[in-house]
């Protein structure tokens, strides 16, 4: 069964220390994976796409990357306005267009 | 460009009562996902549409219900309203396979 667990379910980070959200993924065939990120009650914002294993995407503070079972979101030098529910979703290929999404990742960054 | 659009932004029903939440997706998107989101939880799939036809529903009851209209904007229907429906729900949109999806604002809708 295809499935997306996401590490840790919160995390709490002081300003400017980094560190890392994972993402596993089992799926047959990956065609898209998708990181967001959500505040509360409201939805969610793009942030990135990746589509093969090793590559990476950069915004700001933030870099995405892939491997054939997982995604990394480093966060490097955190800002309080970073704090947010990041979410990952991920396409298998086929015809099933459906997404599969993870529960998210708390990040609460403290000043 | 205009982003997805929800509407209402907030809406009250009392218990058995229906809801219609509606939802218009970025000009050229022809799929349209609805998905419910209860307070402090992840996001659950409620109904995927494209090109007018449902393509395929999360696990939720038969009165949970939709459609898409022929300018690819949707509407969600729930009927016979329970407490648990309150939620923040969302619409997202997308264009072709593999791209990426474009959420709305989302509708808070409470049952009282």
């Amino acid at each position: 069964e295809d499935q997306v667990t996401q590490s840790p379910e919160a995390l709490r980070l002081q300003e400017g220390e980094s560190s890392s959200l994972n993402c596993s993924y089992t799926v047959s065939g990956l065609r898209g994976l998708f990181w967001y990120r959500q505040d509360p009650g409201k939805g969610p914002e793009f942030l990135f796409t990746l589509y093969s294993a090793g590559e990476e995407k950069e915004k700001e503070r933030l870099k995405a990357t892939l491997t054939k079972k997982e995604s990394f979101l480093h966060i490097t030098a955190p800002k309080p306005e970073d704090s947010a529910t990041y979410l990952c979703a991920v396409q298998a290929a086929g015809n099933n267009r459906k997404l599969i999404w993870g529960l998210g990742t708390s990040l609460a960054v403290n000043p | 460009e205009a982003g997805v659009t929800q509407s209402p932004t907030h809406l009250i029903k009392t218990r058995g009562q229906q809801a219609t939440l509606r939802c218009s997706p970025i000009s050229g998107h022809t799929s349209v996902y609805w998905y419910q989101q209860a307070l402090g939880l992840g996001l659950q799939f409620l109904l995927w549409y494209d090109e007018g036809e449902e393509r395929n529903r999360g696990n939720f009851p038969p009165r949970f219900s939709g459609r898409q209209f022929p300018n690819y904007s949707s509407e969600l229907n729930v009927n016979a309203l329970e407490l648990e429906d309150s939620a923040l729900y969302l619409c997202a949109s997308r264009g072709s396979t593999g791209s990426q999806a474009f959420f709305g604002q989302g509708t808070r809708l409470t049952v009282v």
